[in-house]
C-alpha cells in the first residue's frame, strides 16, 4: 500500500539546470513532509520539510511547493550542481498525537544526476 | 553528524541463521527506528521505540523482533534469516516527535542472506 508516490524513479538534469521532483499522498491527515538527500553509502539526511499551512518553502536553491487541495508537492533545486547528485526521498507524516504516531512513511526515492 | 554508529556494516549468512543488528547512539535521544532500504520500495519501517523497552511494529515487521534495554541501543534481530530479508537496514533517531525533530539516519548495514 503504496500512500505517497513518487516520480520520476531518474531524472538527468545539466548543470545550471532546475531538477523537479513530484510526490501525491493519499491519506490527508499527513501534515508534515518532509525531504530527504541520501548519498551513495550513506543514510539519508533531511533537506528541507513543510507544512500544509504554507504553499512554498525555500531554503537556498531548494524549494518545496506544497497543493493541498491536489494532495501533491514537490522538490525544485535551482541552478543545479554536480554536488546534488543524489536519491532524493519524500516523506510524510500524520500530526503529533500521542506515542506511537511518530512514523514517516517515504516515496520510493528518486535518482538524480547532474551532468556538466 | 549525528552519533549513530550501526554494526556489522556488512554481513553475509544463510538462510535460517539468526541475525541481530545493533544500533548505538551517543546523543541520548528517545525515538529509535529500524528500516529497509530496497530498490523500488524506499525507506519501509520495521519497528521503532519511543523509550527504554517500549517498542512498536512498523509496516513490514514480519521476521523481525527488536530489543531496547538501553537508551544508547536499539537492536534488530530476524530470528530465521530468509532470502527476502536481503537488504540494506538504516537505524534512525530523534529526539522528539518527527514534525518537531528530524530523524537522524545511520550509514546503513548491508545485509545479504544467500
Amino acid at each position: 500500500q503504496q500512500q505517497v508516490k513518487q516520480s520520476p524513479q531518474s531524472l538527468i538534469v545539466q548543470k545550471g539546470g532546475i531538477s523537479i521532483i513530484n510526490c501525491a499522498y493519499e491519506n490527508t491527515a499527513f501534515d508534515y513532509f518532509p525531504w530527504y538527500q541520501q548519498f551513495p553509502g550513506k543514510g539519508p539526511a533531511l533537506l528541507i520539510a513543510i507544512r500544509p499551512d504554507v504553499s512554498e518553502k525555500k531554503e537556498g536553491r531548494f524549494t518545496i511547493s506544497f497543493n493541498k487541495s491536489a494532495k501533491q508537492f514537490s522538490l525544485h533545486i535551482m541552478d543545479s550542481q554536480p554536488g546534488d547528485s543524489a536519491t532524493y526521498f519524500c516523506a510524510a507524516s500524520p500530526p503529533e498525537r500521542t506515542f506511537g504516531n511518530e512514523k514517516l512513511t517515504f516515496g520510493t526515492g528518486t535518482r538524480l544526476t547532474i551532468i556538466p | 553528524d549525528a552519533g549513530i554508529t550501526q554494526s556489522p556494516r556488512h554481513k553475509v549468512t544463510e538462510t535460517g541463521t539468526p541475525v541481530t543488528l545493533r544500533c548505538h547512539q551517543t546523543e541520548n535521544h528517545r525515538y529509535m527506528y529500524w528500516y529497509r532500504q530496497d530498490p523500488g520500495h524506499g525507506l519501509r519501517l520495521i519497528h521503532y521505540s519511543y523509550g527504554v523497552k517500549d517498542t512498536d511494529k512498523g509496516e513490514v515487521s514480519d521476521g523481525y523482533s527488536v530489543s531496547r534495554s538501553k537508551t544508547e541501543d536499539f537492536l534488530l534481530t530476524l530470528e530465521s534469516a530468509t532470502s527476502s530479508q536481503t537488504s540494506v537496514y538504516f537505524c534512525a533517531i530523534s529526539e522528539g516527535v518527527i514534525s518537531n525533530q528530524p530523524q537522524h539516519f545511520g550509514d546503513g548495514t548491508r545485509l545479504s542472506i544467500l
